[in-house]
């Protein structure tokens, strides 16, 4: 059964710093990886998709890393600011999965300090 | 473009009463699903839908149904609500690879 974890659970880091987010997974046999993030009382809303023949993806100050190999992800934000305050999601799901279903971690608290 | 809707967005029941969950997409999109948020549980998987006319289980489906008579819409059901169904609830549509979620629909049980 697939599991997902991400590391830390919570994270508070002053405006500016450069800041990277954890995501491992048990099963390596993953067809896509995908970040999201989630602001408080909000749904959620895809940031990355990283397919299983990509090594990473980037948008703007984000860029998400996969090594399907070694069951990890991490997605990494440049020069973080407060409106990056939110809680961040990975997403799996796997290769035989015809029915397409994603697994998701618990997920990342940041906070970005003025 | 309204993507994925969700009604209601808020709702109080008393405990044995039932309600449907409305899903709305406007995509076109095959698959459907119902996931369920908790504190500390993350986001779990109740009911999926893999095309018109068609319903799975996911990882938590008990004390719950779902319908999907029509392509773009995706009922979830509570037929005799309990306070652990106290929870937020979103759905979600995809045709691959990335999902699409909702607002989500706030549940208290009482």
């Amino acid at each position: 059964k697939q599991e997902v974890t991400q590391i830390p659970a919570a994270l508070s880091v002053p405006e500016g710093e450069n800041l990277v987010l954890n995501c491992s997974f048990t099963d390596s046999a993953i067809y896509n990886l995908q970040w999201f993030r989630q602001d408080p009382g909000k749904g959620l809303t895809s940031l990355l998709l990283i397919q299983s023949s990509q090594r990473e993806q980037t948008s703007g100050r984000l860029n998400a890393s996969l090594d399907k190999s070694s069951g990890r992800s991490t997605l990494y934000i440049a020069a973080s600011q407060p409106g990056d305050s939110a809680t961040y999601l990975c997403a799996v799901v796997g290769e035989a999965s015809g029915t397409y279903k994603y697994i998701f971690g618990t997920g990342t608290r940041l906070k970005v300090l003025a | 473009n309204a993507g994925v809707t969700q009604t209601p967005k808020f709702r109080v029941l008393k405990t044995g009463q039932s309600m449907t969950l409305l899903c709305a997409q406007d995509m076109n999109h095959e698959y459907m699903y119902w996931y369920r948020q908790d504190p500390g549980m993350g986001l779990r998987l109740i009911h999926y839908s893999v095309g018109e006319g068609t319903t799975a289980k996911g990882e938590v489906p008990d004390g719950y149904n779902v319908s999907r008579l029509k392509k773009q819409n995706f009922l979830l059901g509570l037929e005799s609500a309990a306070p652990s169904q106290t929870s937020v609830y979103f759905c979600a549509s995809s045709n691959r690879p990335d999902y699409t979620f909702g607002s989500g629909t706030r549940l208290t049980v009482v």
